[in-house]
């Protein structure tokens, strides 16, 4: 199973809702990564979690809280959005935090997020 | 800081060869991943340099020259489906888990 999977693929929320996204992988990987990405634009690292504790933190806004309860899951829990969230939101894993760079990471195919 | 530099927009006809550059100035570096993403789907990995010198995989192969800063990303015998946008990224922060991207060269292959 070499494969990240994410649901919901699409959600459309008020900005008073809360949601959350989940993110699964099986492949034994310990580091695990939301991104953010605009159309026509680069994904954009939010947070990463290095052997399920929260390791990186690019001064996210609070709305947005992770969680990584266990070594194959990964939630994003989504409160009073701005429409300018809206984006499509990616996870990924990769193998091993700490070895030099060449872990490559393994992208799930994203939520598309509708903030209105 | 950190920059990744590479052409935003590329054409080129199918069956043809296409290199797309990558340059980045950074405090450090850990290799330089190519990413492969086509329109509303998740990035794919493509390749990783870490020492200089070419690196092929079938159709695809990257360069890397650490004294330039610059990679590039050589695709032969185009075909209709490599139309997609393709991400330069390196590897930093502690532990090489912060993956920074450069804006991405989006390449529409023609008939």
């Amino acid at each position: 199973d070499t494969e990240v999977t994410q649901t919901p693929k699409h959600l459309v929320m008020g900005m008073t809702n809360k949601k959350s996204l989940k993110c699964e992988q099986h492949m034994g990987h310990r580091a695990m990564y939301w991104y953010k990405q605009k159309a026509k634009k680069p994904p954009e690292l939010m947070f990463v979690y290095s052997y399920e504790k929260l390791s990186i933190n690019e001064s996210v806004p609070s709305r947005f809280s992770p969680e990584c309860p266990n070594s194959s899951h990964l939630f994003l829990h989504l409160h009073t959005l701005q429409p300018e969230d809206s984006a499509l939101y990616l996870c990924a894993s990769s193998h091993t935090p700490g070895r030099r760079g060449e872990d490559e990471q393994y992208f799930g195919p994203g939520t598309r997020l509708t903030v209105t | 800081g950190q920059n990744i530099d590479q052409p935003t927009e590329m054409t080129a006809t199918e069956g043809a060869i296409v290199q797309i550059n990558c340059t980045y100035q950074t405090s450090g570096f850990n290799g330089l991943f190519w990413y492969q993403q086509h329109a509303g789907e998740a990035p794919t990995f493509l390749s990783y340099n870490v020492l200089d010198g070419l690196e092929e995989k079938g159709r695809f192969s990257s360069f890397l020259s650490r004294s330039k800063g610059y990679s590039y990303l050589l695709l032969k015998e185009l075909q209709m489906k490599d139309s997609a946008s393709y991400l330069c990224a390196a590897p930093f922060g502690s532990g090489y888990n912060k993956l920074i991207f450069g804006a991405g060269t989006r390449l529409a292959v023609h008939p």
